[in-house]
């Protein structure tokens, strides 16, 4: 039973555009909230944070959004670049535990 | 600097056949994980160490698979008695103190094929 969903296996957006992928949870007590990025051939690299007291989260191109009440957050990228192509994985914990759960991961294909 | 490490990058085994995978963390990281990915899956929690203390192994899948982490810091996972269903790309990584202080730094994985 998955408790972390990426409902969209892909996205395609043209350069320039906004991406917009989502995440959605199950578990009520997930307290802190990760987006995770990851080219071919290497390992997943941190991309973003977000606590649950917060609603969101800024860092440059790239802002992350969670609607607790909906258990959903997402991950906003302005202006998309080519460079963004990769998969991006939402991933969160419970207060206290070290272990992430992930979810299946999105691919997100920017054209130029 | 030097990012998380991992080696072999692959390892093909028999069926049956004992296997230990290594990872190299970022020198002066407290945390490692290890973490098991399937094709077209995310990351799935193996186990974690802080220091030498391995703190939770609650995902490891049964009692074939171990990791020790002896000296706080080069850590190895052993299979024994392989399956093919542990076929997989198996995933280390290190943080600083732990991943709600400080995101987890992944190595580039060792893809493990048993046939």
């Amino acid at each position: 039973d998955q408790q972390v969903k990426q409902n969209s296996p892909s996205l395609s957006v043209q350069e320039g555009r906004i991406s917009i992928l989502n995440c959605d949870y199950t578990n009520s007590m997930f307290d802190y909230f990760l987006w995770y990025k990851k080219y071919p051939a290497e390992g997943p690299t941190f991309l973003i944070s977000i606590s649950s007291i917060k609603d969101k989260n800024e860092d440059g191109r790239f802002t992350v959004f969670l609607n607790k009440s909906a258990k959903h957050l997402s991950l906003h990228i302005v202006p998309s670049q080519p460079g963004d192509s990769a998969v991006y994985f939402c991933a969160a914990s419970l207060g206290g535990s070290e272990k992430l759960v992930f979810g299946k991961g999105t691919k997100l294909t920017v054209n130029p | 600097g030097a990012g998380v490490s991992q080696s072999p990058r692959y390892k093909v085994t028999k069926r049956g056949q004992d296997v230990a995978l290594r990872c190299d963390p970022i020198s002066g990281h407290v945390s490692l994980y290890w973490y098991r990915q399937a094709l077209g899956q995310g990351p799935e929690f193996l186990t974690y160490f802080n220091y030498e203390a391995q703190q939770d192994k609650s995902g490891l899948p049964n009692d074939r698979f171990s990791a020790e982490r002896p000296e706080g810091s080069i850590s190895t996972l052993t299979i024994q008695r392989t399956e093919q269903r542990d076929s997989a790309m198996y995933r280390c990584a290190s943080s600083l103190v732990g991943p709600n202080n400080s995101p987890l730094h992944f190595g580039n994985g060792t893809r493990l094929t048993v046939t």
